[in-house]
């Protein structure tokens, strides 16, 4: 089943903070991110395993609950480098390994 | 640049009729996925091999084939084309992290459409 992300968009200055968020309705044992500009591939960006680790990448970070089965992505001092659609995946417990992929959040970061 | 490759980069055909899509995974990598990435849908996952056996199977129609050869480079063939299968098709191959999770690594994409 596809986990579903919120916002859909976020429309940001350089600078600013935001928050994408990633949820489902099955036990999870995973939740990846990862970033796609436009007519390009995704790009990897980060997985978390359950345990509620949370995880960095230069000013990029996400939590994982897995008890409330949500993640969230936190984009500090956003640059214009990062706008993209972001997607969340997620690797259901006793499941295939291969992730279920949400709609994406778009985001836009503007100078 | 991932390391995935995929050929061709556009495809555009008409209805009826049939294309096969090409990818190659990393070096070293033995699992190879496809995605299908429609207007305001995410990537929806077809089928995935593993050293040239299938390991699961997602979304796919049975217009739609794939298989992986010998040298673990993997074929996408869709067949009695329709003007809904236009879209960006994607392969991935994957590495085992140590937490026992795939980390994927997508190609850029065929882009496929159909008049």
């Amino acid at each position: 089943q596809q986990p579903v992300q919120s916002p859909q968009a976020v429309i940001l200055r350089e600078g600013e903070d935001a928050v994408i968020n990633c949820s489902s309705s099955k036990a999870l044992y995973s939740v990846h991110w990862y970033r796609q500009k436009h007519g390009e591939a995704p790009i990897f960006l980060m997985i978390l395993l359950k345990g509620g680790e949370q995880k960095g990448h230069d000013k990029i970070s996400a939590s994982f609950n897995e008890k409330k089965q949500q993640s969230s992505l936190y984009l500090t001092a956003s640059q214009l480098s990062y706008s993209g659609t972001y997607f969340c995946g997620t690797e259901s417990s006793g499941g295939s390994y291969i992730p279920t992929f949400g709609r994406g959040t778009s985001l836009i970061v503007h100078p | 640049d991932s390391g995935v490759t995929q050929t061709p980069k556009h495809l555009i055909t008409a209805t009826g009729q049939r294309v096969t899509l090409r990818c190659s995974p990393r070096s070293g990598d033995l699992s190879v996925y496809w995605y299908q990435q429609s207007l305001d849908q995410g990537l929806q996952f077809l089928i995935q091999y593993y050293n040239g056996e299938e390991r699961a199977k997602g979304n796919i129609l049975e217009r739609f084939s794939a298989q992986q050869f010998p040298d673990l480079h993997s074929e996408l063939n869709l067949s009695s084309l329709e003007l809904g299968d236009s879209a960006l098709y994607f392969c991935a191959s994957s590495v085992r992290t140590s937490g026992g999770t795939n980390e994927q690594f997508f190609g850029p994409g065929t882009r496929l459409t159909v008049l």
